[in-house]
C-alpha cells in the first residue's frame, strides 16, 4: 500500500457542529502532517506529528485539534469552525529521512456554513 | 526570513516549446529541495527531488547553490504537462517541515 487515504472526501458542517477528518497510511512512515489549502493557493502547514507526538503546531486556532492514535492514523477534530475555514485539508506522511518527499492524500473538501 | 519564491504565477507555452519554471530560495544551511505537481482534480504528488538528480516525465531540475535557485526545465512541453507546479524546500534533518512556494501554473496549448 503506497497511498495516504483521507475520509471523508467532502464535508459540509455548521458552525456549531463537531466533526473529524481521518487520515490513514500503511507505508510505515513515522511522520504525518496536516495542511490546509485554500483555492488557488499553496498548501499551508498546520501540524506535524513525529512518532505519534505533536512536534510542530503552526499557530493553528484551537478549534482545530489534531490527534495521532497510532503510527498509521491521524485525525483532525473540528469544532466551532468559521466559514473562512472552508478549504481543502490535506494529510501527508513521510519517512524520517529529509531526502524523501511527502506522500499526500487526495484531501477532504470542507465547507463551513 | 527563510522563504521560497516562484516569480511567475502563470506560464503559457505552446506544445513542443521549452519550459523553465523558476524557483529561488533563501534558506540558511542546505535545504533539501523538491518540485511537486498538482494536476487538475488529482492529488499533490512529488515530481523531482534534487538529491536524486533524476529526470521524471522529461523534467529536470538543477540546484544552483551560488544563485540559490532550483529551476525546473523541460526541453519540449506536452499538453499533459499543464498543471500547478510548486517548489518546496525542506530544511534540516528528520521530519522538518516542507514549505511550498506560491506555485506556477503551466498551461501548454496545442
Amino acid at each position: 500500500d503506497t497511498e495516504v487515504t483521507q475520509t471523508p472526501k467532502h464535508l459540509v458542517m455548521g458552525m456549531t457542529n463537531k466533526k473529524s477528518l481521518k487520515c490513514e497510511q500503511h507505508m510505515g512512515h513515522r511522520a504525518m502532517y496536516w495542511y490546509k489549502q485554500k483555492a488557488k493557493k499553496p498548501p499551508e502547514l498546520m501540524f506535524v506529528y513525529s512518532y505519534e507526538k505533536l512536534s510542530i503546531n503552526e499557530s493553528v486556532p484551537s478549534r482545530f485539534s489534531p490527534e495521532c492514535p497510532n503510527s498509521s492514523l491521524l485525525n483532525l477534530h473540528l469544532h466551532a469552525l468559521q466559514p473562512e475555514d472552508s478549504a481543502l485539508y490535506l494529510c501527508a506522511s513521510s519517512q524520517d529521512r529529509p531526502e524523501y518527499g511527502y506522500t499526500f492524500g487526495s484531501g477532504t473538501r470542507l465547507t463551513v456554513v | 526570513a527563510q522563504r521560497v519564491t516562484q516569480p511567475e504565477k502563470l506560464l503559457s507555452v505552446f506544445k513542443g516549446a521549452p519550459v523553465e519554471l523558476k524557483c529561488n530560495y533563501s534558506y540558511s544551511g542546505s535545504p533539501e529541495l523538491f518540485w511537486y505537481v498538482q494536476y487538475s482534480r488529482q492529488r499533490l504528488q512529488l515530481l523531482l527531488r534534487h538529491i536524486s538528480r533524476e529526470s521524471i516525465k522529461g523534467f529536470t531540475a538543477d540546484l544552483n547553490k551560488g544563485e540559490t535557485s532550483f529551476h525546473l526545465k523541460k526541453p519540449f512541453a506536452q499538453e499533459e504537462d499543464s498543471a500547478m507546479y510548486y517548489c518546496a524546500p525542506r530544511e534540516g534533518t528528520g521530519f522538518q517541515k516542507l514549505v511550498f512556494g506560491t506555485g506556477t501554473r503551466l498551461l501548454v496549448s496545442p
